[in-house]
């Protein structure tokens, strides 16, 4: 089935210092989109991509949507402590209405 | 209510013992989804309800599995003769429309979770 691959799996950094973290698929991917999980609660939304090579920003949060519709980017700018948390990347299954995940970029942030 | 409620937040169930794991989506929203996470893992699709019907059972991990959204609002997961690796987060997501992927709703809204936990 589809599979969603993120990298790295975890990020240790500096507090200020920008993020970035991709998501890659051997299959074409219509939507992408990107959650954060903290500890003990579920995922929430952070920025939805619906068209190839879109580009949107939430916040200090920019996403993109790759060209060929087989990876994502997301970039965090001058992060703080409250970034820390679990990414995901996620995407529709083809032809149905469940979502397939990544495994998850786990960042955590020195003060 | 405000958002998606999931009870218990924590369940401690002795091998083989059956357990119910409980959502209250959020009021008015058709789509209701219930998703697994393993420990370090990504969420993992497990049914679909649009109302009350059940229209995507595919990733129900075997027969001890079993959904049901009776009257299209609360849902139940119950997991029969509960196994170890059972041992897992239960997410609960609903949505708006027909489609909790797309449009700009944003999709899905997921609740906290229970963790089960089978000794």
């Amino acid at each position: 089935g589809q599979q969603l691959n993120q990298s790295p799996q975890s990020m240790f950094i500096q507090e200020g210092e920008d993020v970035s973290m991709n998501c890659t698929s051997s299959s074409i991917f219509n939507t992408w989109l990107w959650y954060k999980q903290d500890p003990g609660e579920g995922p929430v939304l952070l920025i939805a991509l619906y068209k190839a090579g879109e580009l949107t920003s939430n916040g200090r949060l920019t996403a993109q949507f790759g060209i060929t519709r087989k990876d994502s980017f997301l970039n965090i700018s001058a992060s703080i402590p409250s970034d820390v948390g679990i990414y995901f990347c996620a995407g529709p299954s083809e032809g149905a209405q469940k979502l397939v995940f990544g495994q998850g970029t786990r960042l955590t942030i020195n003060p | 209510g405000a958002g998606v409620s999931q009870s218990p937040r924590y369940k401690v169930a002795k091998r083989g013992q059956d357990v119910a794991l409980r959502c209250d989506p959020i009021s008015g929203h058709v789509s209701l989804f219930w998703y697994q996470q393993a420990l370090g893992q990504g969420p993992e699709f497990l049914t679909y309800f649009q109302n009350e019907a059940q229209l995507d059972k595919s990733g129900l991990p075997s027969d001890r599995f079993f959904a049901e959204r009776p009257e299209g609002s609360v849902s139940t997961l119950k997991i029969q003769r509960t196994q170890q690796e059972d041992s897992a987060v239960y997410l609960c997501a609903s949505s708006f429309g027909y489609r909790g992927t797309g449009g700009s709703d944003g999709g899905y809204t997921f609740g906290s979770g229970t963790r089960l936990t089978v000794v």
